[in-house]
């Protein structure tokens, strides 16, 4: 079964770093696009950037270049999203999901990961 | 930036047909995806490609695109079927992925 897993729930302050994780078993983890996709609470959702672990091709969304970067180890077929310093309105739910390409459906969603930054 | 609007609800009655629009500049030549998000869940894809259904995915659902609108539709809608439901477009003038707003799916 495909299946997209993620790192569980973080409490972080303000200003630390913290690094999240998407590891998807069961299919070529090459071969599909990772799109991270922000959403905070009681809203809607934000694409904030995906990634081809292929060959670590990287786009952002414009809202998100230079607030938190993404990566993927292909060795372990698994994608990364991570901030350097966290702020208060970082609190959200992140989704990682796969798209075969540019124009092509999220057909595999993860659980989210719930990040909240509080002091 | 490229832009999706969809209405903020849409209700229903048990029964009858929903119709959920996501309006763009000439949607009608991009490729558009539909998810259904239930509370606390993670999205569904629905609908791809404008009208394709994805192996599950009940023929109630369906879609149509042309011009500057987008319609999901369900029809013989089902208490089950409350959710938010999100459009979605790859924008290929800036390479980059696009959701509408999101419409949340009353059922009366």
């Amino acid at each position: 079964e495909v299946q997209l897993v993620q790192s569980g729930a973080e409490v972080s302050k303000p200003g630390e770093s913290l690094k999240i994780s998407c590891k998807g078993p069961g299919y070529d983890f090459t071969s599909y696009w990772i799109a991270w996709v922000r959403q905070m609470p009681g809203k809607g959702l934000e694409w904030m950037g995906s990634i081809y672990p292929g060959d670590s091709e990287t786009r952002y969304s414009p809202s998100f270049q230079g607030q938190a970067t993404i990566s993927a180890d292909r060795a372990t077929s698994t994608a990364y999203l991570q901030w350097s310093s966290l702020k208060a309105s970082d609190t959200a739910k992140y989704y990682c999901t796969r798209h075969y390409g540019y124009y092509f459906a999220m057909d595999v969603w993860g659980p989210g990961t719930t990040v909240t930054v509080s002091s | 930036s490229y832009v999706l609007t969809q209405p903020p609800s849409v209700s229903v009655a048990p029964g009858k047909t929903a119709r959920i629009t996501c309006g763009g500049d000439d949607i009608g030549s991009k490729s558009v995806h539909w998810y259904q998000q239930k509370p606390g869940q993670a999205p569904v894809l629905v609908v791809s490609d404008d009208s394709d259904r994805p192996s599950g995915v009940p023929e109630r659902f369906s879609g149509s695109n042309s011009g500057n609108t987008a319609t999901l539709s369900i029809s013989r809608v089902e208490g089950g079927d409350e959710a938010d439901y999100f459009c979605q477009v790859w924008d290929n003038d800036s390479d980059h992925v696009v959701f509408g707003g999101g419409a949340k799916l009353t059922v009366l």
